[in-house]
């Protein structure tokens, strides 16, 4: 069974700061791995999805890596903004279990 | 991309009252769907894993006489909160599954139900 832990719960940073959130998985056999922002409230956005044969994906001021062989992935973000906070939701889809499991997510808050 | 529908956005019932919920894949056809449930400050857990013509797969714990889901058509699945009461009160969200060479999941916005 897949289990996918995030890790800080909770963040809080000054506005500026570059910053990293961990996402690590047991069953390293996935298919590909998304990360997601998640507003009070509302819906999942998608922000970055790596695909099982990819390292990272970059979009802007984020940047995700995989690292499949150790269960990690990290999304960082350069020059965080009051706007980035949210929370953050990495799922792992797995094709042998054909569904995704998702982590508890990390609550990010940027001060200005 | 792919992009999934979720109907209504947000509801309102009151308790024993049943609610509909709708899930469509707007530009490919979906063999399977999946919904999942959120409670507040909580992450998205799966209840059930939808095929098209054939009955749900439910997660350990999950009614299926209380949440009836129908994947009629490749495109459209429904889940059905029935006699839906105050702890039933959740954000539900819907995913499709796009098979092929790009396999992934294409996640809904989500239906926020309220019951009284």
């Amino acid at each position: 069974k897949q289990e996918v832990t995030q890790i800080p719960a909770a963040l809080s940073v000054p506005e500026g700061e570059n910053l990293v959130l961990n996402c690590s998985f047991t069953d390293s056999a996935i298919y590909n791995l998304q990360w997601f922002r998640q507003d009070p409230g509302k819906g999942l956005t998608s922000l970055l999805l790596i695909q099982s044969s990819q390292r990272e994906q970059t979009s802007g001021r984020l940047n995700a890596s995989l690292d499949k062989s150790s269960g990690r992935s990290t999304l960082y973000i350069a020059a965080s903004q009051p706007g980035d906070s949210a929370t953050y939701l990495c799922a792992v889809y797995n094709t042998n279990a054909g569904k995704s499991t998702f982590g508890d997510g990390t609550t990010l808050t940027v001060k200005p | 991309g792919a992009v999934v529908s979720q109907h209504p956005s947000w509801v309102i019932c009151k308790s024993g009252t049943s609610v509909k919920i709708e899930c469509r894949s707007l530009d490919f056809q979906a063999t399977t769907m999946f919904w999942y449930r959120q409670f507040p400050k909580q992450s998205l857990m799966l209840m059930a894993t939808s095929n098209e013509g054939s009955k749900a797969t439910y997660e350990q714990g999950v009614e299926k006489d209380k949440f009836l889901i129908n994947h009629a058509s490749l495109t459209l699945s429904t889940l059905t909160v029935t006699s839906a009461h105050p702890e039933d009160s959740s954000f539900y969200i819907c995913s499709a599954r796009l098979g092929g060479p790009k396999d992934t999941q294409y996640f809904g916005p989500g239906t926020r139900l309220t019951v009284l």
